[in-house]
This record gives C-alpha cells, structure tokens and sequence, in this order.
C-alpha cells in the first residue's frame, strides 16, 4: 500500500499569510507513460464533506480561487494558498490515485491566529 | 447539478448489519465508478469499496473484506453498501462520492452517519 504522510498536522497563519502543506508518498505516484502524478488535494470544512480542489498535483478544479496552487512530483508534493482567507479554515487531505488501495494523507488542519 | 444523497445510516450493535443507499441525480450514474469513503468522528479519510460503472468490478479495503459488499443498481441510480459483522471501529461517516475516472472523487455526497456501540 501507498502511505501518504501530510506535514504539519495543524497550523495557524494570520490572514494574508501564505500557507504551505506538506504531502509524502511512499512510493512514486508519477506514471511514466503519460508524466501525470496521480496526485489530489481536497479541502474539508466544518460539518461539509471534502471538495476536491486539485488533480494531477497542480490542475485547480474549476471555480477553485488561483490563491490555491499545487507542486512537486513522484512523491513530494505542496498544497500552497498563497494569500489566507477567513474561508480557507478547514483541513486539507492529499490522496494518491496511482493504485489501491486508494489512501489519504492524515490531514493539515489550517487555522487563522 | 450532481447530487448523491445517502440513507440507511443509524446506530446498530457489534455483529450486526446495515444496508445503506446512495441515491445519485443530475449525471449519467451508469458511466460512472462509484465509491464509499468513511470518516471516523474527529479522524481523517478512509477508502472503504468502489464499484465500476457497469457493476462487473468491485474492490474492497482489506479492512472491510468479506464483511462489506457494493453494489449497484443502475435502473435505480443507486449505490449500496451491505455491511456485515459490524465492528465499533467502524463507526464512521459513510460517504458515497463520484469516481473521475482516474480513481479521485469529484463529487461527494453529505455523509450517513453509522455507530457501532453496545
């Protein structure tokens, strides 16, 4: 199985702070024959379920705000909101889509200070 | 507007069973995989089963292998998940969500709450 290790677990930013969340896999998600990392991050607010926000590591979903952007490849990945909204408190979840099981990240749970 | 509404969620004892529904509007449900994903109260995701659109294929996390089946009824547009020998570490928000096509979900369902408790 794949194991995606998300870093921080929490973290407080004062609003218009840029924020940056951490994703590990375990093994490589990159596939070779298309060069697409098989890559996703979702954001969970209060009481909401998850909404994906980017796939393929740095396609934003359509209506998603160009605050929110995502890198990296194979196995290191970062969720980055360039500029902190009220709006943006929730947490964060990357997945991996290479194979199943499928598995999420433990979460980056964002705050304002 | 893609909708998925779930049902059948509840308070049930250790060794029992549950049947819960997704009722799925505002797509072709029959082009599409559709997965369940759980979310322990507090604790973050977990994939649980997913089935391809024509219902030939399932699949299963280990740690629900031989209790759990998915199904599907695509006149219904409908998803099931007949949950057997329930355990307390399977209390969870069951979500039903919408499969891409390349194994994310980009649609989801608000969740049934299922409670494994004596």
């Amino acid at each position: 199985d794949i194991v995606m290790t998300q870093s921080p677990d929490s973290l407080a930013v004062s609003l218009g702070e840029r924020v940056t969340i951490n994703c590990k896999s375990s093994q490589s998600v990159l596939y070779s024959h298309n060069n697409e990392n098989y890559l996703v991050w979702y954001q969970q607010k209060s009481g909401q379920p998850p909404k994906l926000l980017i796939s393929w590591a740095s396609t934003r979903e359509s209506g998603v705000p160009d605050r929110f952007s995502g890198s990296g490849s194979a196995t290191d990945f970062t969720l980055t909101i360039s500029s902190l909204q009220a709006e943006d408190v929730a947490v964060y979840y990357c997945q991996q889509c290479y194979s199943t099981p499928l598995t999420f990240g433990g979460g980056t749970k964002v705050e304002i200070k | 507007e893609v909708q998925l509404l779930e049902s059948g969620g509840g308070l049930v004892q250790p060794g029992g069973s549950l049947r819960l529904s997704c009722t799925a509007s505002g797509f072709k449900f029959n082009n599409y995989g559709m997965y369940w994903v759980r979310q322990p109260p507090a604790k973050g995701l977990e994939w649980v089963s997913g089935i391809y659109g024509g219902g030939t294929n399932t699949f299963y996390a280990d740690s629900v292998k031989g209790r759990f089946t998915i199904s599907r009824d695509n006149s219904k547009n409908t998803l099931y998940l007949e949950m057997n020998s329930l355990r307390a570490e399977d209390t969870a928000r069951y979500y039903c969500a919408r499969n891409s096509g390349q194994n994310f979900f980009d649609s989801w369902g608000q969740g049934t709450l299922v409670t494994v408790s004596s």
